[in-house]
């Protein structure tokens, strides 16, 4: 049981390039999310996906795009990379219900020079 | 709207004294509030929630946490910290009355520091 896994670990990218972050989970949850980390700001959501078939927009969700592929899959795509999107990105999921604790992966550091 | 505060943004103490890391939250109806824990490189992890019932919530490690309403607080607490508590907290919380999704709202963390 692999809990939430996320790739690649780190990236560096020029600005105006673009890629995909993945993410994937064995935990059956139907939720899923996308978030940001900023020293200072702590965590910033970005997308998430209540059930499969379904996203909405978080907080930050300029010049991102989300794909929930399948129950266990949530892809996190960033068209034009810009300095501004240098960040950890942290994946997660949860049950539906809005008492469910949600649970991490490993996070993806993400450069753009 | 959904607010959480955590004011300080780090807490020192020394191994073998208690620990409170603070946090305070706004909501417009009752509250979901969660407590994870980031050790460096690593994800959050959960380390405990309040839903209802009783304020004092134990959770992981020894940690616990006080739910106070009146003074809409959610401070974590352990009786005797150890080095390795060190580490990045966050709070973070729901209003049961927002729709669209198990939305949490983050503080903005607090490091804790136990030193010998």
């Amino acid at each position: 049981n692999a809990g939430v896994t996320q790739t690649p670990k780190f990236q560096v990218l020029k600005t105006g390039q673009s890629m995909t972050l993945q993410c994937a989970q064995d935990m059956n949850h139907n939720s899923m999310y996308w978030y940001r980390q900023d020293p200072g700001m702590g965590l910033r959501l970005i997308y998430y996906s209540a059930s499969e078939g379904t996203t909405d927009k978080g907080e930050v969700p300029n010049g991102y795009n989300v794909s929930r592929l399948n129950k266990r899959e949530f892809s996190l795509r960033l068209e034009s990379a810009a300095p501004s999107q240098t960040s950890v990105y942290f994946c997660a999921s949860s049950e539906m219900t809005d008492r469910s604790e949600q649970f991490f992966g490993p996070g993806t550091r993400l450069t753009v020079l | 709207a959904q607010s959480v505060a955590q004011p300080e943004d780090q807490v020192n103490v020394a191994e073998g004294n208690p620990l409170t890391v603070k946090c305070t939250y706004s909501v417009s109806g009752n509250p979901y509030l969660f407590w994870y824990v980031q050790y460096p490189n690593r994800g959050l992890q959960f380390l405990l929630k309040y839903i209802t019932g009783d304020n004092l919530v134990k959770g992981s490690y020894g940690f616990e946490a006080e739910f106070n309403k009146s003074q809409t607080s959610f401070h974590l607490k352990k009786p005797s910290a150890l080095v390795s508590d060190s580490a990045l907290y966050f709070c973070a919380v729901r209003d049961r009355v927002t729709g669209g999704g198990n939305k949490l709202t983050f503080g903005t963390g607090t490091q804790l520091k136990v030193e010998l």
